[in-house]
């Protein structure tokens, strides 16, 4: 089967840098997506990583190893309003889905 | 600014009712997409139109019916839902719909139905 595994919740600080993992179980592959969703607002796109590597767009990052099926977005100096659920998503070539990890809730303390 | 529109924004219908969904972009994307989602939960794929054609229909019941009558518009009629339709029915739209094309995807504010 198809299946992305994120861990459900994560909680940090705010200032700190966080890590959210993605590992990937799929029968093609063309890419690896990171979209963000605040409570009651829709998915908006962070980055995509079609190769092995770090992308960096301002205070998110998003890293892939194809090897290992694995990837994870990079948050730096968390805000508050970075609170929110970050899902995974990979373009396969099973009937060109896109397939959604179930998400991590990302918890900003003070 | 959102580049997909969605209308109306919230709905509250009775389960007789029929009402329509509607979706818009101009960013020239040749696929279109309804999901539904409900709380803490990933987006759930409905159907896929690429070129305007339906391409992928998730089994979806046929209480929902898509509709795209030009390459930018995406329209989804709704007619006798059930209660547990009650969700967030989101559109997006990507360049394309096969999978060196499908991401990213640029979604909508989302349609928050309620099913009474």
């Amino acid at each position: 089967g198809q299946s992305l595994e994120q861990p459900s919740e994560v909680t940090a600080v705010e200032g700190a840098i966080v890590q959210m993992n993605c590992t990937y179980q799929t029968s093609g592959f063309y890419g690896l997506s990171w979209y963000q969703q605040h409570d009651g607002g829709a998915p908006t796109f962070l980055s995509y990583n079609a190769l092995d590597g770090l992308e960096e767009t301002g205070r998110f990052s998003s890293f892939l190893s194809r090897s290992d099926s694995y990837g994870y977005l990079l948050l730096q100096e968390l805000q508050m309003k970075d609170s929110a659920s970050y899902f995974c998503a990979v373009s396969g070539n099973r009937d060109d889905k896109i397939i959604f990890g179930k998400g991590t809730r990302l918890h900003i303390l003070p | 600014d959102t580049e997909v529109t969605q209308t109306p924004k919230h709905l509250v219908m009775g389960m007789t009712n029929k009402k329509s969904l509607k979706c818009e972009q101009h960013m020239g994307h040749r696929a279109m997409y309804w999901y539904k989602q409900k709380a803490k939960k990933p987006p759930e794929l409905m159907f896929v139109y690429s070129y305007e054609k339906l391409s992928i229909n998730e089994s979806v019941p046929s209480r929902f019916s898509p509709e795209c009558p030009n390459s930018s518009l995406l329209n989804l009629h709704l007619h006798a839902l059930q209660p547990e339709d009650s969700a967030l029915y989101l559109c997006a739209s990507s360049q394309g719909s096969d999978s060196a094309f499908n991401q990213p995807q640029h979604f909508g504010d989302g349609t928050r139905l309620s099913i009474l």
